[in-house]
């Protein structure tokens, strides 16, 4: 079964300092990848995903992220941060086979940004 | 109206009361999804919906009851909760269950139990 692993629970950076989320997946097949973000009392939004292709996807908001098949991994980066980027990312993997195409997600980063 | 919408935002009830949460996309898609979300654990399929068909019970109890009318409607009938049943409750939808992409989300409602 596929399965998601954000290790860090809560990041804090300061406004203007460079991202990276961390995600590692396990799955047997080429994984179709995402990262969403949910800001407080909303549901969750779409940044970026990747499906075949060249490995460095870009999203929107300045986000991007790199595929990496041997170290089964999908981490998120950003050069700078905004504060509005305090929110918390999901990390999520799709199968790609049956009847019903499902996506896994991990427990999130909460990630706080210091002025 | 645009994207996913989910009504009510907010929904306080007691355990023995009787609810509904209403969910609607505006996207033109051909499946649709529940989730849960409750703190530190990751979010929950619950129900999919294909072209108003359920194909997926993700082993949720009977006290959660969905129904899906039209491709563009779906809805979480609630009876008897139980106070561990607070979360938060997304809807989603995407172009068809069996379909490789991405899925949208409504703003979920927040139910609290009590």
């Amino acid at each position: 079964a596929q399965s998601v692993t954000q290790p860090d629970i809560h990041i804090t950076v300061s406004e203007g300092a460079s991202l990276e989320l961390r995600c590692n997946y396990s799955y047997g097949a080429t994984p179709y990848l995402f990262w969403y973000v949910q800001s407080p009392g909303q549901g969750l939004q779409l940044l970026l995903k990747y499906f075949s292709g060249d490995t460095l996807v870009q999203g929107i908001k300045g986000f991007e992220a790199e595929f990496k098949r041997s170290q089964s991994s999908f981490n998120l980066r950003k050069p700078s941060v905004h504060w509005s980027d305090a929110a918390e990312y999901f990390c999520a993997v799709g199968n790609s086979g049956g009847s019903n195409y499902k996506l896994t997600f991990g427990k999130g980063t909460l990630l706080t940004v210091n002025p | 109206e645009t994207g996913v919408t989910q009504t009510p935002r907010h929904l306080v009830m007691g355990m023995t009361n009787k609810k509904s949460l209403k969910c609607e996309q505006h996207l033109g898609h051909n499946a649709m999804y529940w989730y849960k979300q409750s703190a530190k654990k990751p979010l929950e399929l619950m129900f999919v919906y294909n072209f108003k068909e359920q194909t997926e019970n993700n082993s949720v109890p009977s006290r959660f009851s969905p129904e899906c009318p039209n491709s563009s409607h779906l809805f979480l009938h609630l009876h008897t909760l139980q106070p561990e049943d607070s979360a938060l409750y997304l809807c989603a939808s995407s172009e068809a269950s069996g379909s490789v992409g991405e899925q949208f989300f409504g703003p979920g409602t927040r139910l609290t139990v009590l």
